[in-house]
């Protein structure tokens, strides 16, 4: 059964402490990205990825950090440095990195900061 | 720059009625263009895409949306609402002719479909 997995589903972290969000895809596909989601602002990008040991900034990267060992796997760390984290992440991926390449996402990971 | 604006960030029907979710954007030359739902606490699934091809796009679940370059809109409709239509709809163009590396997503700010019995 092929598709993109985040674990865990919902996640609480202390002021101070710095959080690894998982995600995983079994697709094949080349691009991975991270995106948050806040209520009525739709979806920005984090960090993504084109290829293995390489990744990108995007729209709001500060007090994020993200590494991409292996092409199945692309974890976002949220750092203490962030200053808002309480969201809804998600993760996606996409075959090729163009600009027309359908993205699929993952079922979410809500992080909660006490 | 590209740029994409939902006009109603809620929208409520009744069950067996039509759906229109408006969706304008901004973009230098032939963008793609996407409709993505989103149920709640879950992942985005895609509904239609446009890619330069017919103006009118069939989705999956009787959703279609049609192309108006003259307009620079991107409406979706559906002729008869279903409860398990109830969602947030996302509304995103992808701009060709920007060289940046990656895929250039710009989301809109999403509409909650309510749909009442």
């Amino acid at each position: 059964d092929g598709g993109i997995t985040q674990s865990p589903k919902y996640l609480f972290r202390k002021e101070g402490q710095n959080v690894t969000l998982s995600c995983e895809q079994n697709l094949n596909h080349d691009a991975m990205y991270w995106y948050r989601q806040d209520p009525g602002q739709g979806l920005r990008l984090i960090y993504y990825s084109q290829i293995v040991n390489d990744f990108q900034k995007g729209d709001i990267a500060e007090g994020y950090s993200v590494s991409r060992e292996k092409k199945e796997s692309f974890p976002l760390t949220v750092t203490s440095a962030q200053k808002n984290p309480t969201a809804f992440y998600l993760c996606a991926s996409s075959p090729t990195g163009t600009s027309n390449s359908l993205l699929y996402f993952g079922p979410g990971t809500r992080l909660t900061v006490l | 720059a590209q740029s994409v604006t939902q006009l109603d960030s809620h929208v409520s029907v009744s069950e067996g009625t039509p759906v229109l979710l408006r969706c304008n954007y901004s973009s230098s030359y032939s963008p793609s263009l996407f409709w993505y739902v989103q149920h709640p606490n879950k992942g985005l699934q895609l509904l239609l895409k446009y890619t330069s091809a017919a103006t009118l796009v069939k989705g999956i679940n009787g959703f279609e949306a049609e192309f108006k370059k003259s307009e620079t809109s991107f409406h979706l409709t559906k002729p008869s609402a279903h409860m398990s239509d109830a969602a947030e709809y996302f509304c995103v163009v992808s701009d060709p002719m920007i060289k940046a590396a990656g895929n250039k997503l710009t989301f809109g700010g999403g509409t909650r479909v309510l749909v009442k019995p």
